[in-house]
Protein backbone atom coordinates (compact mmCIF):
# COMPACT_ATOMS: atom_id res chain seq x y z
CA UNK A 1 0.00 0.00 0.00
CA UNK A 2 1.14 3.87 -0.18
CA UNK A 3 1.22 3.90 3.47
CA UNK A 4 0.67 2.37 7.25
CA UNK A 5 -2.90 2.02 7.46
CA UNK A 6 -4.67 1.51 10.96
CA UNK A 7 -8.04 0.13 11.74
CA UNK A 8 -10.73 1.36 13.09
CA UNK A 9 -9.87 5.40 12.95
CA UNK A 10 -12.12 5.61 16.08
CA UNK A 11 -13.17 3.62 18.88
CA UNK A 12 -15.48 3.81 21.65
CA UNK A 13 -15.99 1.53 23.78
CA UNK A 14 -17.51 0.58 27.38
CA UNK A 15 -14.47 0.02 30.46
CA UNK A 16 -13.69 -3.38 31.23
CA UNK A 17 -14.21 -4.54 27.68
CA UNK A 18 -11.50 -6.03 25.56
CA UNK A 19 -10.45 -3.87 22.18
CA UNK A 20 -7.79 -5.01 19.19
CA UNK A 21 -6.12 -2.03 17.42
CA UNK A 22 -4.79 -2.75 13.95
CA UNK A 23 -1.53 -1.48 11.72
CA UNK A 24 -0.75 -2.59 8.66
CA UNK A 25 2.61 -1.48 7.70
CA UNK A 26 4.28 -0.28 4.62
CA UNK A 27 4.55 -3.60 2.14
CA UNK A 28 8.68 -4.53 3.60
CA UNK A 29 8.82 -2.74 6.07
CA UNK A 30 10.54 -5.21 8.46
CA UNK A 31 10.26 -3.06 12.02
CA UNK A 32 6.93 -1.61 13.15
CA UNK A 33 5.90 0.08 16.29
CA UNK A 34 3.19 1.15 18.76
CA UNK A 35 2.69 4.60 20.65
CA UNK A 36 0.36 6.16 22.24
CA UNK A 37 -0.42 10.13 22.37
CA UNK A 38 -2.55 10.95 25.18
CA UNK A 39 -4.31 14.20 24.77
CA UNK A 40 -1.77 16.68 26.14
CA UNK A 41 0.92 14.71 26.57
CA UNK A 42 3.98 13.34 23.98
CA UNK A 43 3.89 10.27 21.97
CA UNK A 44 4.67 7.06 24.33
CA UNK A 45 6.32 4.38 22.83
CA UNK A 46 4.80 1.11 23.61
CA UNK A 47 6.75 -1.34 21.51
CA UNK A 48 8.59 -2.48 19.00
CA UNK A 49 8.41 -5.52 16.32
CA UNK A 50 11.48 -6.69 14.13
CA UNK A 51 9.72 -8.84 11.93
CA UNK A 52 7.28 -11.25 13.93
CA UNK A 53 9.64 -10.71 17.42
CA UNK A 54 9.54 -8.03 19.76
CA UNK A 55 12.43 -7.54 21.66
CA UNK A 56 11.51 -4.42 23.31
CA UNK A 57 8.63 -4.95 25.09
CA UNK A 58 9.25 -2.30 27.83
CA UNK A 59 7.20 0.58 27.32
CA UNK A 60 3.59 -1.56 27.69
CA UNK A 61 2.05 0.22 30.34
CA UNK A 62 0.61 -2.68 31.96
CA UNK A 63 -0.61 -6.79 31.52
CA UNK A 64 -3.51 -5.77 29.85
CA UNK A 65 -1.57 -4.67 26.78
CA UNK A 66 -0.33 -6.96 24.41
CA UNK A 67 0.45 -7.17 20.84
CA UNK A 68 1.30 -9.63 18.23
CA UNK A 69 2.98 -9.56 14.85
CA UNK A 70 2.11 -12.20 12.17
CA UNK A 71 3.87 -12.97 9.04
CA UNK A 72 5.87 -10.37 9.17
CA UNK A 73 3.18 -7.78 8.44
CA UNK A 74 0.43 -6.88 9.91
CA UNK A 75 0.50 -6.64 13.79
CA UNK A 76 -2.76 -6.46 16.59
CA UNK A 77 -2.41 -4.19 19.78
CA UNK A 78 -4.44 -5.98 21.81
CA UNK A 79 -5.79 -3.88 25.38
CA UNK A 80 -7.85 -6.40 28.00
CA UNK A 81 -10.59 -5.04 30.08
CA UNK A 82 -9.85 -1.25 29.40
CA UNK A 83 -10.00 1.47 31.87
CA UNK A 84 -10.80 5.40 30.87
CA UNK A 85 -6.83 6.33 31.15
CA UNK A 86 -6.77 3.39 28.12
CA UNK A 87 -8.73 6.36 26.45
CA UNK A 88 -5.69 8.39 23.81
CA UNK A 89 -4.97 7.66 20.10
CA UNK A 90 -2.85 4.77 19.81
CA UNK A 91 0.00 5.26 16.32
CA UNK A 92 1.44 2.28 14.35
CA UNK A 93 4.97 3.39 12.10
CA UNK A 94 7.19 1.22 10.16
CA UNK A 95 10.50 1.39 8.56
CA UNK A 96 12.23 -0.45 6.52
CA UNK A 97 14.83 -1.47 8.92
CA UNK A 98 15.58 -1.06 12.40
CA UNK A 99 16.25 2.93 13.43
CA UNK A 100 20.01 2.22 12.77
CA UNK A 101 21.70 5.21 13.91
CA UNK A 102 18.17 6.73 13.27
CA UNK A 103 18.72 6.63 9.56
CA UNK A 104 15.98 4.71 8.62
CA UNK A 105 12.64 7.20 8.76
CA UNK A 106 9.54 5.46 10.17
CA UNK A 107 6.17 6.27 8.59
CA UNK A 108 3.56 6.63 11.09
CA UNK A 109 -0.03 5.79 10.49
CA UNK A 110 -3.44 7.67 10.92
CA UNK A 111 -3.83 6.76 14.20
CA UNK A 112 -6.79 5.02 16.17
CA UNK A 113 -8.35 7.02 18.53
CA UNK A 114 -10.07 5.55 21.49
CA UNK A 115 -12.37 6.06 24.03
CA UNK A 116 -13.20 4.33 27.08
CA UNK A 117 -16.65 5.55 28.49
CA UNK B 1 15.34 9.94 33.46
CA UNK B 2 14.90 11.97 29.38
CA UNK B 3 12.27 14.29 29.61
CA UNK B 4 11.13 16.64 26.79
CA UNK B 5 9.34 19.91 26.48
CA UNK B 6 8.79 22.01 24.00
CA UNK B 7 7.23 25.66 24.50
CA UNK B 8 5.29 27.49 23.18
CA UNK B 9 2.08 25.22 23.70
CA UNK B 10 0.54 26.82 21.27
CA UNK B 11 1.14 29.78 18.70
CA UNK B 12 -0.95 31.78 16.23
CA UNK B 13 0.98 34.52 13.50
CA UNK B 14 -0.30 36.31 10.79
CA UNK B 15 1.00 34.74 7.65
CA UNK B 16 4.06 35.69 6.19
CA UNK B 17 6.18 36.28 10.03
CA UNK B 18 9.24 33.74 10.53
CA UNK B 19 9.28 31.95 13.76
CA UNK B 20 11.01 29.46 16.30
CA UNK B 21 9.69 27.05 18.02
CA UNK B 22 12.15 25.30 21.07
CA UNK B 23 12.77 21.72 22.38
CA UNK B 24 14.33 21.07 25.44
CA UNK B 25 15.64 17.95 26.53
CA UNK B 26 16.98 17.22 29.99
CA UNK B 27 20.15 14.23 29.14
CA UNK B 28 22.67 15.87 26.35
CA UNK B 29 23.26 11.69 25.74
CA UNK B 30 21.52 11.58 22.62
CA UNK B 31 22.02 10.13 19.13
CA UNK B 32 19.92 12.24 17.45
CA UNK B 33 16.88 14.39 17.57
CA UNK B 34 13.73 14.41 15.05
CA UNK B 35 11.29 17.37 14.44
CA UNK B 36 7.72 16.04 13.45
CA UNK B 37 4.45 17.34 12.00
CA UNK B 38 1.22 16.26 12.46
CA UNK B 39 -2.07 17.22 11.14
CA UNK B 40 -5.21 17.01 12.64
CA UNK B 41 -6.57 13.11 12.61
CA UNK B 42 -3.14 11.81 10.61
CA UNK B 43 0.06 10.64 11.53
CA UNK B 44 3.28 12.09 12.53
CA UNK B 45 5.36 13.20 9.34
CA UNK B 46 9.09 13.64 9.30
CA UNK B 47 10.68 17.20 8.99
CA UNK B 48 14.22 17.14 9.60
CA UNK B 49 16.53 14.93 11.75
CA UNK B 50 19.89 15.78 13.02
CA UNK B 51 22.24 13.72 14.25
CA UNK B 52 23.92 14.29 17.82
CA UNK B 53 27.27 15.24 15.59
CA UNK B 54 25.57 17.97 13.65
CA UNK B 55 24.64 21.01 14.50
CA UNK B 56 21.93 22.32 12.44
CA UNK B 57 19.89 20.94 9.12
CA UNK B 58 17.72 22.42 6.57
CA UNK B 59 14.66 21.93 4.51
CA UNK B 60 13.53 24.79 2.32
CA UNK B 61 12.16 27.11 4.75
CA UNK B 62 12.50 25.03 7.57
CA UNK B 63 15.77 24.98 9.88
CA UNK B 64 16.41 23.26 12.87
CA UNK B 65 19.36 23.76 15.21
CA UNK B 66 20.76 21.57 18.16
CA UNK B 67 22.66 22.25 20.80
CA UNK B 68 23.10 19.29 22.83
CA UNK B 69 25.82 20.97 25.58
CA UNK B 70 22.86 23.06 26.64
CA UNK B 71 20.26 20.56 25.74
CA UNK B 72 18.30 23.12 23.13
CA UNK B 73 16.70 22.65 19.62
CA UNK B 74 14.91 25.06 17.51
CA UNK B 75 12.70 25.05 14.72
CA UNK B 76 13.08 28.09 12.37
CA UNK B 77 9.79 28.39 9.85
CA UNK B 78 10.58 31.05 7.15
CA UNK B 79 7.84 33.13 5.58
CA UNK B 80 4.92 31.12 7.63
CA UNK B 81 2.28 30.16 5.42
CA UNK B 82 -1.62 28.73 6.53
CA UNK B 83 -0.42 25.34 5.08
CA UNK B 84 1.92 25.45 7.85
CA UNK B 85 -0.53 25.15 10.06
CA UNK B 86 -0.17 21.99 12.20
CA UNK B 87 1.30 20.58 15.66
CA UNK B 88 5.27 19.92 15.43
CA UNK B 89 6.54 17.77 17.83
CA UNK B 90 10.13 16.96 18.84
CA UNK B 91 11.69 13.47 19.70
CA UNK B 92 14.75 12.74 21.02
CA UNK B 93 16.65 9.10 20.43
CA UNK B 94 18.30 8.28 23.78
CA UNK B 95 20.18 4.90 22.20
CA UNK B 96 21.34 3.46 19.30
CA UNK B 97 20.09 -0.09 19.65
CA UNK B 98 16.59 -0.52 21.41
CA UNK B 99 13.69 2.31 19.68
CA UNK B 100 13.38 4.13 22.51
CA UNK B 101 12.53 7.75 21.12
CA UNK B 102 11.25 10.43 23.75
CA UNK B 103 8.82 12.80 22.41
CA UNK B 104 8.09 16.06 23.44
CA UNK B 105 4.26 17.19 24.00
CA UNK B 106 4.26 19.36 20.49
CA UNK B 107 3.43 22.64 19.62
CA UNK B 108 0.39 23.83 18.00
CA UNK B 109 1.21 26.65 15.19
CA UNK B 110 -1.46 28.24 13.43
CA UNK B 111 -0.74 30.51 10.70
CA UNK B 112 -3.32 33.07 10.00
CA UNK B 113 -4.18 34.45 6.59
Amino acid sequence: GAGVSQSPSNKVTEKGKDVELRCDPISGHTALYWYRQSLGQGLEFLIYFQGNSAPDKSGLPSDRFSAERTGGSVSTLTIQRTQQEDSAVYLCASSRLPLSGGINEQFFGPGTRLTVL
Amino acid sequence: KQEVTQIPAALSVPEGENLVLNCSFTDSAIYNLQWFRQDPGKGLTSLLLIQSSQREQTSGRLNASLDKSSGRSTLYIAASQPGDSATYLCAVRVDNYGQNFVFGPGTRLSVLP
